[in-house]
């Protein structure tokens, strides 16, 4: 299994909405991602979590909140977002070994109305 | 600060020719590289990878070239099919850390 499965696919919320992107891998892998990413910009990260430890927070707002519940699953809850955190958010997960190729999901299309 | 670029936003080749993508880094501490491919709404696709030790890989019809002393890498795909259309986005880390910094990516584009 080589898959990063990411639900929901499509969420569309409003701004007063408390909603939670799930993410989860079976490759064994230690290291789990948040990015997020806007029409034609590079992925630009915004959590890492090493053996279900917080490791970076790239200064994103406290509406976005990371949850690594055990190795293999991680959800990024989102409460009070404005418009202009629509996206396509990704989750990603590596090996923490050797070089960094980190796998990705399919995304999440996010658009808060 | 945009320590990864990709210089050309968009690229044409015709199919069954060699197509190459650039890639340029400012981070002298960046020591892996690596290539994706990224179909629209869908996540990027890990390609090939080129640690400093080396200054090249390759993997069936891709090859990564590094030159560290002009902090560049290309990618060589060849021969160019249509299902390689998409965009690439380079992308370079420090190893052991977990942070990958991407590049503004390249459309690339196969005529048939």
């Amino acid at each position: 299994d080589t898959e990063v499965t990411q639900t929901p696919k499509h969420l569309v919320m409003g701004m007063t909405n408390k909603k939670s992107l799930k993410c989860e891998q079976h490759m064994g892998h230690r290291a789990m991602y948040w990015y997020k990413q806007k029409a034609k910009k590079p992925p630009e990260l915004m959590f890492v979590y090493s053996y279900e430890k917080l490791s970076i927070n790239e200064s994103v707002p406290s509406r976005f909140s990371p949850e690594c519940p055990n190795s293999s699953l991680l959800n990024l809850h989102l409460h009070a977002l404005q418009p202009e955190d629509s996206a396509l958010y990704l989750c990603a997960s590596s090996p923490l070994s050797g070089g960094t190729e980190a796998f990705f999901g399919q995304g999440t299309r996010l658009t808060v109305v | 600060d945009q320590q990864v670029k990709q210089n050309s936003p968009s690229l044409s080749v015709q199919e069954g020719r060699i197509s190459i993508l650039n890639c340029d880094y400012t981070n002298s501490m960046f020591d892996y590289f690596l290539w994706y491919k990224k179909y629209p709404a869908e996540g990027p696709t890990f390609l090939i990878s080129i640690s400093s030790i080396k200054d090249k890989n390759e993997d069936g019809r891709f090859t990564v070239f590094l030159n560290k002393s002009a902090k560049h890498l290309s990618l060589h795909i060849v021969p160019s099919q249509p299902g390689d259309s998409a965009v690439y986005f380079c992308a370079a880390s420090v190893l052991g850390n977990e942070k990958l910094t991407f590049g503004t990516g390249t459309r690339l584009t196969i005529i048939p």
